[in-house]
């Protein structure tokens, strides 16, 4: 496609349940992240996938965050047991290689999970 | 660990000219960007700077001085639509994970 593709873009969900976010970034990144943003904060980093490895998982959470990358392209960002502090809106980005030399990121609309 | 520094809020007037500035305290450097989003919308990159020095593109300049840890973002001829969040971002060294500050609310009134 033409940019990063994210869904769904909304996504209320009941505490205590799981729940799978979708990525779909720029044909030809090789490198995709995961960020989160909650209302009125900065984009907080979660996970740095280098084609199908992560290298960095540093940013998630806790152990009810885990994320996926398959075939260097589709990404599914699984949060399980979900708790009202997981709402946010949830961004996905791609870029040509890690962001060395002007090689910016491109961000998807982001999926915005509402736990209630 | 990184620490990134934005106003939170900044009001101008059409046709003004704005600073937005950013202060960063990383463990080293590999370069900035800025990027403008819209409310509801997804970031959009604007600039990135890795020299010190200035960069201008149209009405949109960034500056960086590494040696301050210091960058901003000169929006001229502001517009209506320039309304936006500015977010500030840092590649750490040996890292290539944009760290964001928490952005710049910018309105723009008439």
């Amino acid at each position: 496609g033409a940019g990063v593709s994210q869904s769904p873009s909304n996504k209320v969900t009941e505490k205590g349940k799981d729940v799978e976010l979708r990525c779909d970034p720029i044909s030809g990144h090789t490198a995709l992240y995961w960020y989160r943003q909650s209302l009125g904060q900065g984009l907080e980093f979660l996970i740095y996938f280098q084609g199908n490895s992560a290298p960095d998982k540093s940013g998630l959470p806790s152990d009810r965050f885990s994320a996926e990358r398959t075939g260097g392209s589709v990404s599914t960002l699984t949060i399980q047991r979900t708790q009202q502090e997981d709402s946010a809106v949830y961004l996905c980005a791609s870029s040509l290689g890690p962001s060395i030399m002007n090689t910016e990121a491109f961000f998807g609309q982001g999926t915005r999970l509402t736990v209630v | 660990g990184q620490n990134i520094d934005q106003p939170t809020e900044m009001t101008a007037t059409e046709g003004a000219i704005v600073q937005i500035n950013c202060t960063y305290q990383t463990s080293g450097f590999n370069g900035l960007f800025w990027y403008q989003q819209h409310a509801g919308e997804a970031p959009t990159f604007l600039s990135y700077n890795v020299l010190d020095g200035l960069e201008e593109k149209g009405r949109f300049s960034s500056f960086l001085s590494r040696s301050k840890g210091y960058s901003y973002l000169l929006l001229k001829e502001l517009q209506m639509k320039d309304s936006a969040s500015y977010l500030c971002a840092v590649n750490p060294g040996g890292s290539y994970i944009p760290t964001f500050g928490r952005g710049t609310s910018l309105i723009v009134h008439p």
